[in-house]
């Protein structure tokens, strides 16, 4: 079964870090660009950062360019994002998704809180 | 960047209905568009993509066409598992956008 898995949410203060984690399994995770995608609490999706199958070419939404860092370890099936000076407009799930075209699978989400 | 604007932003529709809803973007996208559908406390789901194409298991009553900057989502018989926020996505920029959504309940 084609699957993403995330991890690493939690509550955290203004200024904090946090680094999520997405699990990727029953595909070949080295072929695909992958993405994370936010949804603050009763709000849309918002498109955070891109990262290709390679690691070659990165891309970053303004929101969070200069504080967020994406990567992946293919060798690990896995993908990341480093959230560093976290701020409260930060807090969303977040969801990792994979791109072919558009964005085809999504994991379940993790919540991420910052909150003093 | 991209914008992406959707219409209505909410609509109340029956069962059985025709819902179409419209997605336009601030610059020509060559029909680089995906339309997803979220359920509440869902992850969103891949419907269509390169503004036509139907993904695969996804319902024929679902449909989609546009060009240039202006696309649509049609929902050709409105059926009680498709009350749910619609949202179109552009990716022809590698700055990937989506639109605000539009929240589809019932009559």
């Amino acid at each position: 079964e084609v699957q993403l898995v995330e991890s690493g949410g939690g509550l955290v203060k203004p200024g904090g870090s946090l680094r999520l984690s997405c699990a990727a399994s029953g595909f070949t995770f080295s072929s695909y660009s992958m993405n994370w995608v936010r949804q603050a609490p009763g709000k849309g999706l918002e498109w955070v950062s891109s990262i290709s199958s390679s690691s070659s070419y990165i891309y970053y939404a303004d929101s969070v360019k200069g504080r967020f860092t994406i990567s992946r370890d293919n060798a690990k099936n896995s993908l990341y994002l480093q959230m560093n000076s976290l701020r409260a407009e930060d807090t969303a799930v977040y969801y990792c998704a994979r791109t072919s075209d558009a964005f085809d699978i999504w994991g379940q989400g993790t919540m991420v809180t910052v909150s003093s | 960047d991209i914008q992406m604007t959707q219409s209505p932003s909410s609509l109340s529709a029956s069962v059985g209905d025709r819902v179409t809803i419209t997605c336009r973007a601030s610059q020509g996208i060559s029909n680089s568009l995906a339309w997803y559908q979220q359920k509440p406390g869902k992850a969103p789901k891949l419907l269509l993509y390169a503004a036509s194409r139907l993904e695969s298991g996804v319902p024929s009553r679902f449909s989609g066409s546009g060009s240039g900057t202006d696309y649509t989502l049609t929902i050709s018989s409105l059926q009680p598992e498709d009350f749910a926020t619609y949202y179109c996505q552009q990716y022809y920029s590698t700055l990937f956008t989506f639109g605000p959504g539009t929240k589809v309940d019932i009559k």
